[in-house]
C-alpha cells in the first residue's frame, strides 16, 4: 500500500515551453500533496502544498505563475512548470499525505526534468 | 516547524550495526518523527515512524527518548545496498503537514 507514482519519470523540453508533471496515489486518497525541488547534492526544497479542490499554498520564493499546481482529484496533482529555462532543471518529486493520526506522507518517484 | 539535526555522513561496513541520531530540541507536543531514505535519483522511501519510545518494524528500529529532543534510527546488520541518503524530519498536520528537509546524513557501507 501507500504507492504513488509520477510521470513522465524524465522529460528534456525546449528553453520557453511548458512541461506537465502528474503526481498520482495509486491506492489511497490524498487530499494533501507536496511538490519539492532536489538540486544535484542537495537535500529537497518544499515548493508548494497541494489541497483538492483548492489553491496551493506556494512556499517563499517559489513563483506561483510559473509552477502551476493543480489537485482536481484526490488521486491526482499537477505541476505545470511553464515557459520553462535551464535553471528550472531539476529533480521534481512529489509526495501524498495519507489521512491517518500520523499523516505519513509517501513520495513518488520524482521526475528528472532538463531544459535545453 | 522544528528543525532537525544530523550527522551528515557515517561510514560503515558490512553487517554491521548502524545508528544515526538526529536532534530536534523545539519539536511540538504534536510532531510525529519520521525516517526517509533515499537513493540517487529516486524519491525518498518511509522507513519508520514514532512519537516516544520504541518502534521497530521489519527494516528498522526507532528509538526516542523521554524528552523526545532527540531520536536514533538503528539499521541491524547493513548491506551495501542500504548505502543512501538517510533523512530525519518532524512534522505535524497542524502546520498544514509540511515536512521540511534537512541535509540528511550520507551513510556509506563498505565490504
Amino acid at each position: 500500500g501507500a504507492v504513488v507514482s509520477q510521470h513522465p519519470s524524465w522529460v528534456i523540453c525546449k528553453s520557453g515551453t511548458s512541461v506537465k508533471i502528474e503526481c498520482r496515489s495509486l491506492d489511497f486518497q490524498a487530499t494533501t500533496m507536496f511538490w519539492y525541488r532536489q538540486f544535484p547534492k542537495q537535500s529537497l526544497m518544499l515548493m508548494a502544498t497541494s489541497n483538492e479542490g483548492s489553491k496551493a499554498t506556494y512556499e517563499q520564493g517559489v513563483e506561483k505563475d510559473k509552477f502551476l499546481i493543480n489537485h482536481a482529484s484526490l488521486t491526482l496533482s499537477t505541476l505545470t512548470v511553464t515557459s520553462a529555462h535551464p535553471e528550472d532543471s531539476s529533480f521534481y518529486i512529489c509526495s501524498a499525505e495519507w489521512t491517518s493520526n500520523t499523516d505519513t506522507q509517501y513520495f513518488g518517484p520524482g521526475t528528472r526534468l532538463t531544459v535545453l | 516547524l522544528a528543525k532537525t539535526t544530523q550527522p551528515i555522513s557515517m561510514d560503515s561496513y558490512e553487517g554491521q550495526e548502524v545508528n544515526i541520531t538526529c536532534s530536534h530540541n523545539n519539536i511540538a507536543t504534536n510532531d510525529y518523527i519520521t525516517w526517509y531514505q533515499q537513493f540517487p535519483s529516486q524519491g525518498p522511501r518511509f522507513i519508520i515512524q514514532g512519537y516516544k519510545t520504541k518502534v521497530t518494524n521489519e527494516v528498522a528500529s526507532l528509538f526516542i527518548p523521554a524528552d523526545r529532543k532527540s531520536s536514533t534510527l538503528s539499521l541491524p546488520r547493513v548491506s551495501l545496498s542500504d548505502t543512501a541518503v538517510y533523512y530525519c524530519l518532524v512534522g505535524d498536520n497542524n502546520q498544514g503537514g509540511k515536512l521540511i528537509f534537512g541535509q540528511g546524513t550520507e551513510l556509506s557501507v563498505k565490504p
